[in-house]
């Protein structure tokens, strides 16, 4: 059974700092492309960021680019993001997603884990 | 950036179809994905390319798309069919959302 379990999520001050992780299990791990979408409390889903396989590819948002960064470890099962100089509009539930295999789609999520910014 | 536009509502009477639409520019040239998100819970995709079922998912739910607007159809719609639904796409390797649908079975 597919598992993704996200944590590190909580209240930190604005221009703080903030690593969340994604652990996997079910799955070969290192053969899916994964990646972070979130959600404002009461507001619809934004898409954070992508990650290839490898690790050696990854996109971003405008709205976090330069400020998040996108990591895996193939050798824990681990999905990261670490998120830096936060702002209170990156308050959200903050899920990881599994893509099906050459198909896109985000076929497994997390539950999420929230991310609160404020002083 | 690209941008898809949804109805913020839509409202259906048990047994009754609903579809939801959602627009972009020439969105019917690129594939669409739709999820749905119960209450509480993390979005469950229930169509993908356009117009293709996961197993899991009951045959009420279909899918369309072409020329800008992309169509979540749900006939003999349930209760346990109200949920917000997203549709989504790829565009230059980044995904992009819909602002949402909120389906209400009255």
């Amino acid at each position: 059974e597919v598992q993704l379990l996200e944590s590190g999520g909580g209240l930190v001050q604005p221009g703080g700092s903030l690593r969340l992780s994604c652990a996997a299990s079910g799955f070969t791990f290192s053969s899916y492309v994964l990646n972070w979408v979130r959600q404002a409390p009461g507001k619809g889903l934004e898409w954070v960021s992508v990650i290839s396989e490898t690790g050696g590819t990854t996109y971003y948002a405008d709205s976090v680019k330069g400020r998040f960064t996108i990591s895996r470890d193939n050798s824990k099962n681990t999905l990261y993001l670490q998120m830096n100089s936060l702002r209170a509009d990156d308050t959200a539930v903050y899920y990881c997603a599994k893509e099906s295999s050459g198909i896109r789609s985000f076929d497994y999520w997390g539950q999420g884990t929230l991310v609160t910014v404020s002083s | 950036s690209y941008e898809l536009t949804q109805p913020p509502s839509v409202s259906v009477s048990p047994g009754q179809t609903a579809s939801i639409t959602c627009s972009g520019d020439k969105l019917g040239t690129k594939y669409a994905w739709w999820y749905q998100q119960k209450a509480g819970q993390s979005p469950v995709m229930v169509i993908y390319q356009d117009t293709k079922r996961p197993s899991a998912i009951p045959e009420r739910f279909s899918g369309s798309n072409s020329g800008n607007t992309a169509t979540l159809t749900i006939s003999g719609t349930q209760a346990m069919d109200e949920a917000d639904y997203y549709c989504q796409v790829w565009e230059r390797s980044t995904a992009v959302f819909g602002g949402g649908t909120k389906v209400t079975v009255l």
